[in-house]
């Protein structure tokens, strides 16, 4: 268990949907992370969040949005879904430092994301 | 071409034997990371990299930065190490490439 905490563990939806991925940090990680991994593609960053602020960004359609709440929690929102949105979201969430992928990171389960 | 890619793509051993997966990159990079992925789907953060060599327990990474390569070594593999093993490369502050992963099998 790497105390990274995702829910909900599988979701299916239709086109044209918004749904919202949460994402709960280890304890004292200020970083969070999230990735998308679908079957052709491989596995892709999206997005960094560290302390609430944006502090790097990958992939990330405009369709997608996300945040960091005070609590550090983050929520993952998709929307105007489309039949290759269909993936695994993990999340992901890293220690003290705000720098991207300088510290260990500790995934999520993964939130399995089916769009019919 | 890929900017990260993988060898072997798929890797079936027998138990106890010594393992090893490639990873050789284009572009100039600030650190690289492996993960094993499990069959489940769960990921964990094995090594991150920026020189040299580490090791915990039967498991060995080595970077060689001139030569934009890395290697995971298994030794003594064991049937638990059956996994997908993905590099990824860290290009500047921000941008994050992985490789296609490798499957490996270690058979008992």
């Amino acid at each position: 268990d790497s105390g990274v905490t995702q829910t909900p563990k599988h979701l299916i939806t239709a086109t044209g949907q918004r749904v919202t991925l949460r994402c709960s940090p280890r304890s004292g990680d200020l970083s969070v992370y999230w990735y998308q991994q679908s079957l052709d593609q491989g596995l892709q960053f999206l997005i960094q969040y560290y302390n609430g602020e944006e502090r790097a960004k990958g992939n990330i359609l405009e369709r997608f949005s996300a945040q960091q709440f005070p609590d550090l929690h983050s929520e993952l929102n998709l929307s105007s879904l489309e039949l290759g949105d269909s993936a695994l979201y993990f999340c992901a969430s890293s220690g003290p430092t705000g720098g991207a992928w300088t510290d260990t990171q500790y995934f999520g389960p993964g939130t399995r994301l089916t769009v019919l | 071409k890929n900017e990260v890619e993988q060898s072997p793509q798929n890797l079936t051993a027998q138990e106890g034997e010594f393992i090893t997966i490639n990873c050789s990159y284009s572009v100039g990079i600030s650190a690289l990371h492996w993960l094993q992925q499990h069959p489940g789907g769960g990921i964990v953060s094995l090594f991150m990299l920026s020189s040299g060599k580490k090791k915990h327990g039967r498991l060995i990474a080595t970077i060689n930065i001139q030569e934009k390569h890395s290697s995971l070594h298994i030794t003594a593999s064991h049937p638990r190490d059956s996994a997908v093993y993905i590099c990824a490369v860290i290009q500047g502050a921000q941008k994050l490439v992985f490789g296609q992963g490798t499957r490996l099998t270690i058979n008992p």
